[in-house]
């Protein structure tokens, strides 16, 4: 198992803020992934994130609007920049290695008024 | 198209009223079907994983079943503190190129 810690866990922002949230394993792994959960729906790949390159996003997101960094093994961030109330949703970290199951920080609370 | 869905949406039952929940797919290459749960305010909590179909798990009152086409989470005689939303994903694809496939999920609730 892996055990990942998540900050914050939750945040008010005003709209056209940027909010960096952080995501850190007990364990080194090569994949890290960002998902965002939107109230009442499933989990949404945003971007996996490898230790080393540039992050892979999904369709639908972008790099200008969600920068992630991961400048370890252990560790990533994602920025949500230039918010707006659409962002409002509940951002997920989670990490796996390859042939098991998908492990996630308790997530971030995020409302943009 | 890579796809995951689950049924009911939402499922009420009274405290000791076994039922199942239901994750159908359609993958390209399945590499493992998992079973989460969810807890209002957190992140997925993880329950199985099914590589095979006829492969069942097992843990306290849940087992989780697998199909070519389907698996179930079957809930035996239900405790008030099984409440959550139970989500079901799937893995397509492989190495760099993976990533899960999530179902909406089921949100039980059960009564007291």
């Amino acid at each position: 198992s892996a055990v990942i810690s998540q900050k914050p866990s939750r945040d008010i922002c005003q709209r056209g803020t940027s909010l960096t949230i952080q995501c850190q394993v007990d364990s080194q792994v090569t994949m890290m992934f960002w998902y965002r959960q939107q109230p009442g729906q499933s989990l949404t790949l945003i971007a996996t994130a490898n230790q080393g390159s540039e992050a892979t996003y999904e369709s639908g997101f972008v790099i200008d609007k969600f920068p992630i960094s991961r400048p370890n093994l252990t560790f990533s961030t994602l920025t949500v920049s230039n918010m707006s109330p659409e962002d409002s949703s509940i951002y997920l970290c989670s990490v796996e290695r390859i042939g098991t199951e998908a492990f996630f920080g308790q997530g971030t609370r995020l409302t943009v008024v | 198209e890579d796809q995951v869905t689950q049924s009911p949406e939402a499922l009420r039952l009274q405290e000791g009223e076994s039922s199942s929940l239901n994750c159908s797919y359609t993958v390209s290459g399945l590499r493992g079907l998992f079973w989460y749960r969810q807890d209002p305010g957190k992140g997925p909590e993880f329950l199985f994983t099914l590589y095979s179909a006829g492969e069942e798990k097992e843990k306290e009152r849940l087992k989780a079943t697998l199909t070519k086409k389907e698996s179930f989470l079957h809930i035996t005689a239900p405790k008030p503190e099984d409440s959550a939303t139970y989500l079901c994903a799937v893995q397509a694809g492989a190495g760099n190129n993976r990533k899960l496939i999530w179902g909406l999920g089921t949100s039980l609730g059960v009564n007291p």
